[in-house]
């Protein structure tokens, strides 16, 4: 399977813990995007990589948030000190350009409790 | 008010039937996607435009610039069609991050 994949599909912890999530791209696409969709709405951009550089984050990415992608290669988005409002699905992505279409992995679904 | 919004929020129809979900955006933008994602959060992407029409099997999208309105159509509809259908859109602005809209739930009942 050549697509985008992302570990865990699912993801249950308690508030309080820290939790990392990891996104394995399509192994020529140089850009990354993290997401997060909350039930019923449609996704939201969190944050992109170019590379191995994070080249933005949105204001919804708080001090708790950190995400990497160190070897320009697959990426981990990390939230520490959970709280019951990161319950959410994330997604990621990754395209070859910044202008040719996004492919979506399956999404790590986190409930945190 | 959001900047890209669908309607309808939900469609329930019955197979066969002609399906229209409507997208508008208030920004300006350098394409659209027609996102596909069914229950267990998967996304598919069904097309990418800028400008016409586009066609693939039964489906079919069209955008009007001008408008700020894109329209995605679903031919003689099938229950494998049920799934949510997101409108999402590439600012000019900011132009590495797509903007989504909240999404269409599509029921097609047998």
């Amino acid at each position: 399977d050549t697509g985008v994949s992302q570990d865990p599909r699912h993801k249950i912890t308690k508030r309080g813990q820290n939790v990392t999530f990891r996104c394995d791209p399509i192994s020529e696409h140089n850009r990354l995007y993290w997401y997060r969709q909350t039930l019923g709405q449609g996704p939201e951009f969190l944050t992109y990589f170019q590379n191995e550089a994070q080249l933005e984050k949105s204001r919804l990415l708080s001090d708790r948030f950190s995400a990497e992608r160190p070897k320009g290669s697959f990426s981990t988005l990390e939230i520490q000190r959970t709280e019951q409002g990161d319950s959410a699905m994330y997604l990621c992505a990754s395209s070859l350009d910044s202008h040719l279409e996004q492919y979506f992995g399956p999404g790590t679904r986190l409930t945190v409790t | 008010k959001n900047e890209v919004e669908q309607s309808p929020q939900n469609l329930t129809a019955q197979e066969g039937e002609f399906i229209t979900i409507n997208c508008s955006y208030s920004v300006g933008i350098s394409a659209l996607h027609w996102l596909q994602q069914h229950p267990g959060g998967g996304i598919v992407s069904l097309f990418m435009l800028s400008s016409g029409k586009k066609k693939h099997g039964r489906l079919i999208a069209t955008i009007n610039i001008q408008e700020k309105h894109s329209s995605l159509h679903i031919t003689a509809s099938h229950p494998r069609d049920s799934a949510v259908y997101i409108c999402a859109v590439r600012p000019l602005q900011g132009a590495q991050k797509l903007v989504f809209g909240q999404g269409t739930r599509l029921t097609i009942n047998p």
